[in-house]
């Protein structure tokens, strides 16, 4: 059965301090994987996206590893700032072009003053 | 540009009663989805289309419907709604091209079905 699990289910975190998010997956066939932030309230917004061939993409503070081999994901947040408090959703699609689309239930991360 | 639109906002209805939940989006996106939130849970593919008048079932499709007459729009329709359809509904749009890569998501409709 295609799955997507995240680790931790939420975690906390002091401003300033870095932290790492994992995703497994078993969806085959893979297409690609995403990480998405979504605030409360609000629809998921896209962070990374990558594809088999590549192993690490980062956007600012955010830097998403893959591994293909072992079908594991991490999404590593540098110097964490208060507005970074939010759910982070592991995203995979399968099948024809990506059509399919699993969703982890993501990672609740609260970040502190 | 809007992006991708939804309503409405919020939504009370009883069981037994059908409704539309409309989306819209303006960046010419031939693939758009629907969702379901659940808490605790990832969100899950309804419906989606590849395309005006191209639809296709994702993982929970059971008492919902979609059509697709233009590219703008892709309504969702519950027809007889049912406690356990409560939820969060987001509908997503996307370039396919040579595949589903960035999706941008409508703010979502919260449905309460007493």
């Amino acid at each position: 059965k295609n799955q997507v699990e995240q680790s931790p289910q939420s975690l906390i975190i002091l401003e300033g301090k870095n932290c790492t998010l994992q995703c497994n997956y078993t969806v085959s066939p893979f297409s690609n994987l995403r990480w998405y932030k979504q605030d409360t309230g609000r629809g998921p917004v896209s962070l990374t996206i990558m594809t088999f061939s590549e192993n690490t993409k980062s956007n600012g503070r955010y830097t998403a590893t893959l591994d293909a081999d072992t079908k594991q994901s991490s999404l590593h947040i540098t110097a964490s700032q208060l507005s970074d408090s939010a759910s982070y959703i592991c995203v995979v699609s399968s099948g024809q072009k990506g059509f399919k689309t699993i969703f982890g239930a993501g990672t609740r991360l609260f970040v502190k003053a | 540009n809007a992006g991708v639109t939804q309503t409405p906002k919020f939504q009370v209805l009883k069981t037994g009663q059908s409704m539309t939940l409309q989306c819209a989006q303006d960046m010419n996106h031939e693939y758009m989805s629907w969702y379901r939130q659940d808490p605790g849970m990832g969100l899950r593919l309804i419906h989606y289309s590849v395309g005006a008048g191209i639809t296709d079932q994702g993982e929970v499709p059971n008492g919902y419907n979609v059509s697709r007459s233009t590219t703008e729009d892709f309504p969702l329709r519950l027809l007889s709604a049912a406690p356990s359809q409560t939820s969060v509904y987001f509908c997503a749009s996307s370039w396919a091209g040579q595949g589903i890569y960035e999706q941008y998501f409508g703010p979502g409709t919260r449905l309460t079905v007493t």
